[in-house]
């Protein structure tokens, strides 16, 4: 069963940058429609998409964050990083990993969606 | 960006009921359209993928339907275990966006 974990400080200090890592556990990162994805929820809030990257290192980033987000991973220790820079306030969130599925499956049915979730690490900014 | 309307915003209904949610796209995204269940203080856990295909391990009383615009998430008999709070997300185009919610409350 695959499993994703999330990692890094609970705190952050505004205009600091955010870093989190989500290692990866019972699969392969590096499998063919395998990408990797953070999504964020204030608290209260919904969901928003973040980033995602392929193993190959092809990245896709949120428009209104694009200037702030770098995504990578490292497939030799099947991991893969987010790094957000000058937070605010705004950034504080519930912040999850998940597994970005993309493929066709057997049946001809295009396939995109997040299948596999981290459990979720609360990340607050603060002085 | 796509935005994604979800109706109701909260539904409250009793144990082995019918109920539907409904999500609408803000243009067509064919059939990119996902469900979500998220229980308080857990991650989302993925439902219905591609609007209608049943994720493994989902119980069959959740179907999915709709293309296009407008779509719905049924549960044909309500457990205990299904109040939640449910999100669409559409996949058709970057940023993918989530609708903002259906809080799924016992009466």
């Amino acid at each position: 069963q695959l499993q994703l974990q999330e990692s890094g400080p609970g705190l952050v200090k505004p205009s600091e940058t955010l870093s989190l890592t989500c290692a990866v556990s019972g699969g392969s990162i590096s499998g063919s429609g395998y990408y990797w994805g953070w999504i964020r929820q204030p608290p209260g809030k919904g969901l928003e998409w973040i980033a995602t990257i392929y193993h190959g290192g092809t990245t896709y980033y949120h428009p209104s964050l694009k200037s702030r987000v770098t995504i990578s991973v490292d497939t030799s220790n099947s991991q893969f990083s987010l790094k957000l820079s000058s937070v605010t306030a705004a950034d504080t969130a519930v912040y999850y990993c998940a597994r970005h599925l993309a493929e066709t499956s057997s049946s001809g049915v295009a396939i995109n969606c997040f299948d596999y979730w981290g459990q979720g690490t609360l990340v607050t900014v603060s002085s | 960006d796509i935005q994604m309307t979800q109706s109701p915003s909260s539904l409250s209904a009793s144990v082995g009921d019918r109920v539907s949610i409904t999500c609408r796209a803000g243009q067509s995204i064919s059939s990119f359209l996902n469900w979500y269940q998220q229980k308080p203080g857990r991650a989302p856990k993925l439902l219905i993928y591609s609007a209608s295909s049943l994720q493994s391990g989902v119980p069959s009383r959740f179907s999915g339907s709709g293309s296009g615009t407008d779509f719905t998430l049924t549960i044909s008999s309500l457990q205990p275990e299904d109040f939640a709070t449910y999100y669409c997300q559409q996949s058709y185009s970057s940023p993918h966006t989530f609708g903002q919610g259906t809080n799924l409350e016992i009466k």
